[in-house]
């Protein structure tokens, strides 16, 4: 399966600033997902990301608050842009190279202060 | 529309005790379905799945089974050990769609 690097795996940042997340990944995929997984909460699909093409943002996030690159088929970055401690949460990309199961990156803890 | 629901927890066992996690979905068509575990401080890892009704995923002496007239994949372990403490993820990924519908996790604590 697929091995995925993400980074930074933490980070303390203050209100109104932004933070970007990189994801890599040791071979080519179509499809990468990025999620989010609020304190004690279960994971939520935040958008995704397919190379050559905007990403696709699920119901209750937006592009403005969370803009997604994806310049080739082993990279993508999620922004967070000015960020509230309620962004405060796990960050996690996501490729489903098999097709039929997905391979998880680390995670970003993100902190807002 | 499509929904996981888990047993809440945390679970809370001595080791060597059976385990059963609950998992029962609502999904048109015939999902895919996943168990994921994440240990304290990492990411989520695929433990077992099951891509049809009657198939059983197994993976380091976990198991569950797709039952499509229960519409559930409950998950078990014979004999729980202390680094089986994490939080259990049931997921599915409906026909025709590359996303995963996750269930709130069920936490499961270990004891010696």
């Amino acid at each position: 399966s697929a091995v995925i690097s993400q980074k930074p795996s933490r980070d303390i940042c203050q209100r109104g600033t932004s933070l970007t997340i990189q994801c890599q990944v040791d071979s080519q995929v179509t499809m990468m997902f990025w999620y989010r997984q609020q304190p004690g909460q279960s994971l939520t699909l935040i958008a995704t990301a397919n190379q050559g093409s905007e990403a696709t943002y699920e119901s209750g996030f937006v592009i403005d608050k969370f803009p997604i690159s994806r310049p080739n088929l082993t990279f993508s970055t999620l922004t967070v842009s000015n960020m509230s401690p309620e962004d405060s949460s796990i960050y996690l990309c996501s490729v489903d190279q098999t097709g039929d199961g997905y391979t998880f990156g680390s995670g970003t803890r993100l902190t807002v202060v | 529309g499509n929904s996981v629901t888990q047993m809440e927890g945390p679970v809370t066992l001595s080791e060597e005790a059976f385990l059963t996690i609950n998992c029962t979905y609502t999904a048109t068509g015939y999902p895919s379905l996943f168990w994921y575990v994440q240990y304290p401080g990492e990411g989520l890892q695929l433990l077992l799945k099951a891509t049809k009704a009657d198939d059983k995923g197994s993976n380091k002496g976990f198991e569950a089974t797709y039952r499509k007239e229960t519409t559930s994949f409950h998950l078990e372990k014979g004999s729980v050990q202390v680094s089986d403490s994490a939080v259990y993820f049931c997921a599915l990924r409906t026909d025709g769609y590359n996303k995963l519908i996750f269930g709130a996790g069920t936490r499961l604590a270990v004891h010696p």
